[in-house]
């Protein structure tokens, strides 16, 4: 049961390069999760998608854009990295937006901008 | 001041002590109590879920709620080495309709052999 797979596990862009982190889970949760982690700041909210079809904003958005290709896949892209991105980024997912299940995370992506 | 408050340790134990791990809380609104483990260059994994005060006993772990103290703990008996790892806990409204778990900092926990 692989649960929450993210890709890549790490990469390393210059100021200015794109990419795409992309997520899947097989649990066939409705609900999926961008998060970052950084020293001292705990995990923060970057987009949300409560159900296929939807997405929204998290606590810190700016800088990234997400895609729900499907109901398994939820993909976060950067469009001109910066190095305040630099991060660790953790996919999640979670059965219904709204009940009180609780979120399962994927294993991360390290991300360096330079 | 932070909606969740954990110190960050590190917190160093002796094999088979009882490790205490805390949270402090400003909303009285959280309803969905969370403990999380993260091993080193790993996703947090689910531990203990909890809704509202009481406690819960998962094997070796107990996960305590004081909604009138905003005060949550995380016990963990005869504590060994594979502990070793950072804890967070995570908590949540019950306003149907949210997303929002917050998280706290997290923290790091080493038991010495």
């Amino acid at each position: 049961n692989a649960g929450v797979t993210q890709t890549p596990k790490f990469q390393v862009l210059k100021t200015g390069q794109s990419m795409t982190l992309q997520c899947a889970q097989d649990m066939n949760h409705n609900s999926m999760y961008w998060y970052r982690q950084d020293p001292g700041m705990g995990l923060r909210l970057i987009y949300y998608s409560a159900s296929e079809g939807t997405t929204d904003k998290g606590e810190v958005p700016n800088g990234y854009n997400v895609s729900r290709l499907n109901k398994r896949e939820f993909s976060l892209r950067l469009e001109s990295a910066a190095p305040s991105q630099t991060s660790v980024y953790f996919c999640a997912s979670k059965r219904a937006p709204i009940d009180n299940s609780p979120l399962h995370f994927g294993n991360g992506t390290r991300l360096t901008v330079t | 001041q932070k909606e969740v408050e954990q110190d960050p340790g590190p917190l160093s134990v002796p094999e088979g002590a009882i490790v205490s791990l805390n949270c402090t809380y400003s909303n009285s609104a959280f309803q969905y109590f969370m403990w999380y483990r993260q091993y080193s260059r790993k996703g947090p994994e689910l531990l203990m879920y909890t809704y509202s005060s009481g406690n819960k006993e998962d094997g070796r772990f107990t996960a305590q709620v004081d909604k009138s103290s905003k005060y949550i703990s995380l016990f963990i008996r005869d504590s060994q080495p594979s502990d070793s790892a950072t804890y967070l806990c995570a908590m949540s409204p019950s306003t149907s309709g949210t997303y929002k778990y917050i998280f706290g900092t997290g923290t790091r926990l080493k038991v010495l052999a």
